[in-house]
């Protein structure tokens, strides 16, 4: 059982470039979330999906946009990465909000 | 803003002792959880508390609930050097559009040999 797998675990992006990650989730949840997390200030979620089908906004939605392709997969894109941007990625699955969230290893992203 | 706040942000105590730490919340809550992360990983689940619970236990953790205050705390009883980890509690919140999970910023816990 994989539970959360988030790809890929490291990326260095060039101010401008643009990626997507990935996430996926084998346990049938209907939650995903994406959150980035920085020293000293906790998880902060980007978007999250409470279904197939819906997203939303989160606390720091602004440079993201995300696809929540189906019910396994939740993807995160950086169109135009910037160095503010450089952070650790957070995919996390619950089966509703309330409930316990698994989450995937991370991704660390650096942005020159 | 973040929905949770950690008290303290860090915490540095001897093997065998006692660890709290605090956690405040803003909106009306279903259920708090608690999280523990090590070092450059992922997030792990500890316990669950609702919202109609005032205690909780799970072999050295135990978790308080006061929805007056808004207010959880965690007690690690006989800590180990593996407890050496953060500490997150996270919060729903219903009465906000949406069905998203919320966390706060999170305790350091040092727990030296």
């Amino acid at each position: 059982n994989a539970g959360v797998t988030q790809t890929p675990k490291f990326q260095v992006l060039k101010t401008g470039q643009s990626m997507t990650l990935q996430c996926a989730q084998d346990m049938n949840h209907n939650s995903m979330y994406w959150y980035r997390q920085d020293p000293g200030m906790g998880l902060r979620l980007i978007y999250y999906s409470a279904s197939e089908g819906t997203t939303d906004k989160g606390e720091v939605p602004n440079g993201y946009n995300v696809s929540r392709l189906n019910k396994r997969e939740f993807s995160l894109r950086l169109e135009s990465a910037a160095p503010s941007q450089t952070s650790v990625y957070f995919c996390a699955s619950s089966e509703r909000a309330e409930l316990e969230a698994f989450f995937g290893q991370g991704t660390r992203l650096t942005v020159v | 803003s973040q929905q949770g706040e950690e008290d303290p942000q860090a915490l540095s105590i001897q093997e065998g002792e006692n660890a709290t730490m605090n956690c405040s919340y803003k909106t009306s809550i279903n259920n708090l959880q608690w999280y523990r992360q090590n070092s450059g990983r992922g997030l792990v689940h500890l316990i669950l508390i609702r919202s109609n619970e005032r205690e909780k236990h799970s072999g050295r953790l135990r978790v308080t609930l006061d929805t007056s205050k808004k207010s959880s705390s965690l007690l690690i009883t006989a800590s180990r050097a593996a407890d050496t980890a953060s500490y997150f509690c996270a919060t729903d919140a219903p009465e906000s559009s949406g069905d998203k999970l919320t966390f706060g910023t999170g305790t350091r816990l040092a727990v030296r040999p």
